[in-house]
């Protein structure tokens, strides 16, 4: 069975501060993993997408990096802000027709100004 | 362009009652879930559907129904409202082609009292 686990649970760092947010899973089996964020109250916001047969997909200040043989993934913020304060989610989809997102429980993110 | 709509945004129930939880898409997407998610907990899936008139269980199907009958209607049945199925529930959808990124409702806050 797909487990993805999110390690720290929860950051906080100053702002201006580089930060790495580390997700893993269990079976490398998968067509690809998504990044989201949450902010409270809300719903899920995609950031990035990385297909099985990418390394890495960059968008802004955010860069997801992929190593499927190892089963993890890390999402670089560069130069963070206030405004970046969120839950990130992880998400794996298996390759397996008509099987869906599988998450991580989330890193809740809080930069201080 | 509306994306994931959800309906109602909050609703209290009282233990027994049902109700019907609304989700249309409009962007003609096959695949569409059911996801609750508890504090702590992740996002864990209760229903899918691969396209109309196809539904299959998740991970925590106990408790609810759904049904397909369009390409862009996918609505979650609770018939016996407990505390237990107090929850925030989102409904997200994604095509059929696996490089694609999934897009998340706005999520409906149920309390069962």
């Amino acid at each position: 069975k797909q487990e993805v686990t999110q390690i720290p649970a929860a950051l906080s760092v100053p702002e201006g501060e580089n930060l790495v947010l580390n997700c893993s899973f269990t079976d490398s089996a998968i067509y690809n993993l998504q990044w989201f964020r949450q902010d409270p109250g809300k719903g899920l916001t995609s950031l990035l997408l990385i297909q099985s047969s990418q390394r890495e997909q960059t968008s802004g200040r955010l860069n997801a990096s992929l190593d499927k043989s190892s089963g993890r993934s890390t999402l670089y913020i560069a130069a963070s802000q206030p405004g970046d304060s969120a839950t990130y989610l992880c998400a794996v989809r298996p390759n397996q027709a008509g099987t869906a997102l599988i998450f991580g429980k989330g890193t809740t993110l809080s930069v201080s100004s | 362009n509306a994306g994931v709509t959800q309906t109602p945004k909050f609703r209290i129930l009282k233990i027994g009652q049902s109700m019907t939880l609304q989700c249309t898409q409009d962007m003609n997407h096959n695949y569409m879930y059911w996801y609750r998610q508890d504090p702590g907990m992740g996002l864990k899936l209760i229903y899918y559907s691969v396209g109309a008139g196809i539904t299959d269980k998740g991970e925590v199907p106990n408790g609810y129904n759904v049904s397909r009958s369009t390409t862009e209607d996918f609505p979650l049945r609770l018939e016996l409202a407990a505390p237990s199925q107090t929850s925030v529930y989102f409904c997200a959808s994604t095509t059929g082609s696996v490089n694609t990124e999934a897009f998340f409702g706005q999520g409906t806050r149920l309390t069962v009292v």
